[in-house]
């Protein structure tokens, strides 16, 4: 089975705290691609990172940082110092290699940033 | 680069008439572009594949003959709603796969409300 499994439904935090969406994913290929995008109240996705299943390196960019862990098949995604923008619905999502390139969502982390 | 365009991007109609969102990528050829529908505080669920010039593939459960798809240009995918009914009320985002690049880019989705 192809499977994503986002256990936090909701979290909540104050700004400036760190926190931790996770992710984790379920495929019997040995190429695939996780993904993170962020959904604001607007509706509009926007791309975060993709990581191909060969590349376990962890990634930085400003404060978003992502642990790519294939032994726990997991992906999970810190923000740093949060801020009150970051206030979204998180999804993690995989495309395997006969997926057709359509994408398999988690059920999306909602994170509420509070000054 | 690789816009996506969603029209309309939100429409109201009456139980029983039909609604077709348009689904354009702006400055990149698309061969192939997917639907998906979230309903409120729900994940994304892919509903279709639409591929230029050959019938869309649809996903179990997602009948084809209530929502209409038309992939007839490189540019141009159509989902039509028809005999529309309250609970097709939902946000409809496609996105399209930049070939070149194996990527995909979402567009700003559509919400739909069914009296």
């Amino acid at each position: 089975a192809q499977k994503v499994t986002q256990a936090q439904t909701e979290i909540s935090v104050v700004e400036k705290e760190d926190v931790t969406l996770d992710c984790v994913y379920e495929t019997r290929d040995t190429t695939y691609y996780l993904f993170w995008y962020k959904q604001p109240p607007s509706g509009e996705l926007v791309f975060l990172i993709r990581r191909n299943s060969f590349d376990e390196q962890n990634e930085i960019s400003g404060r978003y940082s992502w642990n790519f862990q294939k032994s726990t098949s997991s992906f999970n995604f810190t923000i740093t110092a949060s801020q009150v923008v970051d206030s979204a619905v998180y999804f993690c999502a995989l495309k395997w290699s006969n997926s057709g390139y359509a994408l398999n969502f988690g059920k999306g982390t909602s994170l509420l940033v509070t000054p | 680069g690789a816009v996506v365009s969603q029209h309309p991007s939100w429409v109201i109609c009456k139980s029983g008439t039909s609604v077709k969102i348009e689904c354009r990528s702006l400055d990149f050829q698309a061969t192939t572009m997917f639907w998906y529908r979230q309903f409120p505080k729900q994940s994304l669920m892919l509903m279709a594949t639409s591929n230029e010039g050959s019938k869309a593939t649809y996903e179990q459960g997602v009948e084809k003959d209530k929502f209409l798809i038309n992939h007839a240009s490189l540019t141009l995918s159509t989902l039509t709603v028809t005999s529309a009914h309250p609970e097709d009320s939902s946000f409809y985002i496609c996105s399209a796969r930049l070939d070149s690049h194996n990527e995909q880019f979402f567009g700003p989705g559509t919400r739909l409300t069914v009296l």
